[in-house]
């Protein structure tokens, strides 16, 4: 009854580095989506998918690249990590568009990252 | 394109009494609505979720919202506040089309006070 899976927990990166966060869920939802929360400023969208084979861009995609080889994996990618990166990360995933009736959105534990 | 509004990054209140969160949104269509509580080092959980049935809309752990039209609101209310309730609480407004993403407001954090 895992859900949602991310990992790590936690990453600390030097500016310029490139890493992947990931994100796996056993719900064999169609959509997945990256979001990330910064104090006073919610949570935005990043990048989704609405299923194996399919990405687009959400608010805020600059310095991120993502896949979806898989139902079931989503990762995502900073190509060069720099201090506005510094935030945490979640992924989440739902049957639908999260909008959609019945089907709500379930979000991982999040990835706490800090870019030095 | 929507948005919401959350009035008041805080809130503070005394155990055993009335919990008022406060959502206001924007869309050109008629909306979904949603709240949801992230308990500290969690992901977010689904509290309760407006879809254009009825307008008080029960949600989980004793928390109601209603959606008032005319006023573009969706408060949050729970009678009686719980030391378990402190947590962040996040108003979300849905797209329309093909593009139903979520739009979050800022949070608001609950402190309940003993």
């Amino acid at each position: 009854n895992a859900g949602v899976t991310q990992t790590p927990k936690f990453q600390v990166l030097k500016t310029g580095q490139s890493m992947t966060l990931q994100c796996a869920q056993d719900m064999n939802h169609e959509y997945m989506s990256w979001y990330r929360q910064d104090p006073g400023m919610g949570l935005r969208l990043i990048h989704y998918s609405v299923g194996a084979g399919i990405t687009d861009q959400g608010e805020v995609p600059n310095g991120y690249n993502v896949s979806r080889s898989t139902t079931e994996d989503f990762p995502l990618r900073l190509l060069s990590a720099a201090p506005s990166q510094t935030s945490v990360y979640f992924c989440a995933s739902s049957p639908l568009l999260p909008g959609s009736h019945n089907s709500p959105l379930h979000f991982g534990n999040g990835t706490r990252l800090t870019v030095t | 394109a929507q948005s919401v509004t959350q009035l008041g990054s805080h809130v503070s209140v005394s155990e055993g009494a009335l919990v008022l969160l406060r959502c206001n949104y924007s869309s050109s269509v008629p909306p979904y609505l949603f709240w949801y509580v992230q308990y500290p080092n969690q992901g977010l959980q689904l509290l309760l979720k407006y879809t254009s049935a009825a307008t008080l809309v029960k949600g989980i752990n004793g928390f109601e919202a209603e959606f008032k039209k005319s006023e573009t609101s969706f408060h949050l209310t729970k009678p009686s506040a719980h030391m378990s309730d402190a947590a962040e609480y996040f108003c979300a407004v849905s797209g329309s089309g093909s593009a139903r993403q979520l739009t979050f407001g800022s949070g608001t954090q609950l402190t309940v006070l003993p």
